[in-house]
């Protein structure tokens, strides 16, 4: 097992442009998580996903922010027309139950809007 | 809404000497508590972990955090520091019965000089 893969690890894209992230987290984990995280800061939640279903999203979540999880396994976070408030750190986590546990994160794909 | 505040944003500290990183919280219901760490470039890696049951806590690469409940307090510390620990570290809550979100703190900058 690899851990949680993310992709790319580095995107920097123009003011406007659509942008689409990937992760693969662990396979056997059935929640996956968002999170956003700006420099300097600690990360904030963006939405989690049990298996397919999106159970909830933050008010961070614009609407020019949606994420899918098709079957249950990888999930993208696409942006629509980015703003340069949008550079930041987009961290992938998942986890096997939602026991409360510590759940295991990817490296993260940062995107600077230019 | 659980909050996490970490009380100092850098922590410069000598190569073996002790180092504690402070960890406040506040929460109507009961929680977890997490410590993770993050190096440049790369995501976050658990650290250690409190869920129940005794309120001293042992993690990785030496550090141990003890939770104070009737100071709503996760304080981490390790008694002597390498240079190899000069990361960023954050401090998270989750709820019991939240789905397993974390809300983590501003994080605390290490730097340890030889």
């Amino acid at each position: 097992d690899t851990g949680v893969s993310q992709d790319p690890r580095h995107k920097i894209t123009k003011r406007g442009q659509n942008v689409t992230f990937r992760c693969d987290p662990i396979s056997e984990h059935n929640r996956l998580y968002w999170y956003r995280q700006t420099l300097g800061q600690g990360p904030e939640f963006l939405t989690y996903f049990q298996n397919e279903a999106q159970l909830e999203k933050s008010r961070l979540l614009s609407d020019r922010f949606s994420a899918e999880r098709p079957k249950g396994s990888f999930s993208t976070l696409e942006i629509q027309r980015t703003e340069q408030g949008d550079s930041a750190m987009y961290l992938c986590a998942s986890s096997l139950v939602a026991t409360g546990d510590g759940y295991t994160f990817g490296s993260g794909t940062r995107l600077t809007v230019v | 809404a659980q909050s996490v505040t970490q009380l100092d944003s850098q922590v410069p500290v000598f190569e073996e000497a002790p180092v504690e990183l402070r960890c406040n919280y506040s929460s109507s219901v009961s929680v977890y508590l997490f410590w993770y760490v993050q190096y440049p470039n790369q995501g976050l890696q658990l650290l250690l972990k409190y869920l129940s049951g005794s309120t001293l806590v042992k993690g990785i690469n030496g550090f141990e955090a003890e939770f104070n409940k009737s100071q709503t307090s996760f304080h981490l510390r390790k008694p002597s520091v390498h240079i190899s620990d000069t990361a960023e570290y954050f401090c998270a809550v989750s709820l019991k019965a939240a789905g397993n979100k974390l809300t983590f703190g501003g994080g605390t900058r290490v730097l340890v000089k030889p």
